[in-house]
């Protein structure tokens, strides 16, 4: 599987303003899923994002909340505009070149909002 | 809607015994089924995968599927302090183009 570089690991913010999210692979990968972990919780899709088009969000996520680029097979951004406390969460990047074999996450961003 | 349960404990066993760990899913059509392990702060780290019906061991560990009945479990033999995490169950939603969908993870404390 391939090994990805993430970060910042942690950030404090201030509400209100945004903060961009950067994961870096080792190799090519078709496919980057971004997921966010509140405290206590499991981890939750916010979308997928394949290069050379537009991510897809799910369900209760939107792109004007959550902006994601994918400029090559080996990088990808996820953004958290407009933050409030209500976003403070670990944010989680992976890779499913394993496919069967498992899926790799990024090491997190733990992100809290004051 | 599909959805993935698991028991979130916690679930205390002794050093040295066997720890069991239990999943449910909802969807029929799930391919591949995956246990991770996540330790406080930390990312979650794949410990095993499984996609054919019966078991597949790695080690101490031991992953069992059974699609007919919807569930798949890990065992941990011999039980070690440091296995002491929460273990999130993940299966593949074919139809989603390779996403995995989580359980909320069962935390499993093993005591010296």
């Amino acid at each position: 599987s391939a090994v990805i570089s993430q970060k910042p690991s942690r950030d404090i913010c201030q509400r209100g303003t945004s903060l961009t999210i950067q994961c870096q692979v080792d190799s090519q990968v078709t496919m980057m899923f971004w997921y966010r972990q509140q405290p206590g919780q499991s981890l939750t899709l916010i979308a997928t994002a394949n290069q050379g088009s537009e991510a897809t969000y799910e369900s209760g996520f939107v792109i004007d909340k959550f902006p994601i680029s994918r400029p090559n097979l080996t990088f990808s951004t996820l953004t958290v505009s407009n933050m409030s406390p209500e976003d403070s969460s670990i944010y989680l990047c992976s890779e499913s070149t394993g496919g069967i074999d498992g899926y790799t996450f990024g090491s997190g961003t733990r992100l809290t909002v004051v | 809607q599909k959805e993935v349960e698991q028991n979130s404990g916690p679930l205390s066993v002794p050093e040295g015994a066997i720890a069991s760990l239990n999943c449910t899913y909802s969807d029929r059509v799930s391919q591949s089924f995956f246990w991770y392990r996540q330790y406080s702060g930390k990312s979650p780290e794949l410990i095993m995968s499984i996609y054919s019906n019966g078991d597949k061991e790695d080690g101490r560990f031991t992953a069992q599927l059974n699609k007919a009945s919807q569930y798949v479990s890990l065992l941990i033999r011999d039980s070690q302090p440091s296995d002491s995490a929460t273990y999130l169950c993940a299966v593949n939603w074919r139809g989603s183009q390779g996403n995995l969908i989580f359980g909320k993870g069962t935390k499993l404390s093993v005591k010296p």
